[in-house]
């Protein structure tokens, strides 16, 4: 276990929907990450949150929106849902906000879009 | 951007064989993890190896900074090593960013 929570673990929905990714990250970690994996991109970062900032963006579609509350709890919010959406949505956390940080991953949420 | 390839893309062992996967990374690191994605999905931490050579049981793993590569060594495989392992490397972009890049993966298949 490695201390980062996602919510829900898998998702079910349809196309032209929006649905709501929540991650919690490891007790003390103030940086959490959003990375997409899918078949035919493989693991691919989408954004960062530094101590409820926006860090860095990555290859976030618009359709796609992140925050990180006061408790440092992230949420990652899709809209406008494709079928290329479908993905394993994987939340990660680290304790600062630089390269020398390991990163820890949650379980990951599956996201099927129908 | 850093490019991150990995070698070889597919294995597949008898119980009890070792192994040695590659990571080859094209730019300078300050940093590299490698994960192993389990069966159900889940990235689990093995190493976080900048440089030198770390060992975790029948796992080790070194890491030769100014010659780009990596090497993760899996030493009388079992049938629980099945699965995918990524090494991944932060971006050297301006401002203070973890953002890791990850290789496409080696899928390892251990058979009993």
């Amino acid at each position: 276990d490695s201390g980062v929570t996602q919510t829900p673990k898998h998702l079910i929905t349809a196309t032209g929907q929006r649905v709501t990714l929540r991650c919690s990250p490891r007790s003390g970690d103030l940086s959490v990450y959003w990375y997409q994996q899918s078949l035919d991109q493989g693991l691919q970062f989408l954004i960062q949150y530094y101590n409820g900032e926006e860090r860095a963006k990555g290859n976030i579609l618009e359709r796609f929106s992140a925050q990180q509350f006061p408790d440092l709890h992230s949420e990652l919010n899709l809209s406008s849902l494709e079928l290329g959406d479908s993905a394993l949505y994987f939340c990660a956390s680290s304790v600062g906000s630089g390269g020398l940080n390991e990163q820890f991953f949650g379980p990951g949420t599956r996201l099927t879009v129908l | 951007g850093i490019q991150v390839e990995q070698s070889p893309p597919d294995l597949i062992l008898q119980e009890g064989a070792n192994s040695t996967l590659r990571c080859n990374f094209s730019d300078s690191v300050n940093n590299l993890q490698w994960f192993h994605q389990n069966p159900w999905g889940q990235l689990i931490n093995l190493f976080y190896i900048p440089s030198g050579t770390k060992q975790n049981g029948r796992l080790s793993a070194t890491t030769v900074a100014t010659e780009r590569y990596s090497l993760l060594y899996i030493s009388s495989s079992q049938t629980t090593d099945s699965g995918v392992y990524f090494c991944a490397v932060p971006t050297r972009t301006s401002g203070n960013t973890g953002k890791l890049i990850f290789g496409q993966g080696t899928t390892l298949q251990v058979k009993p």
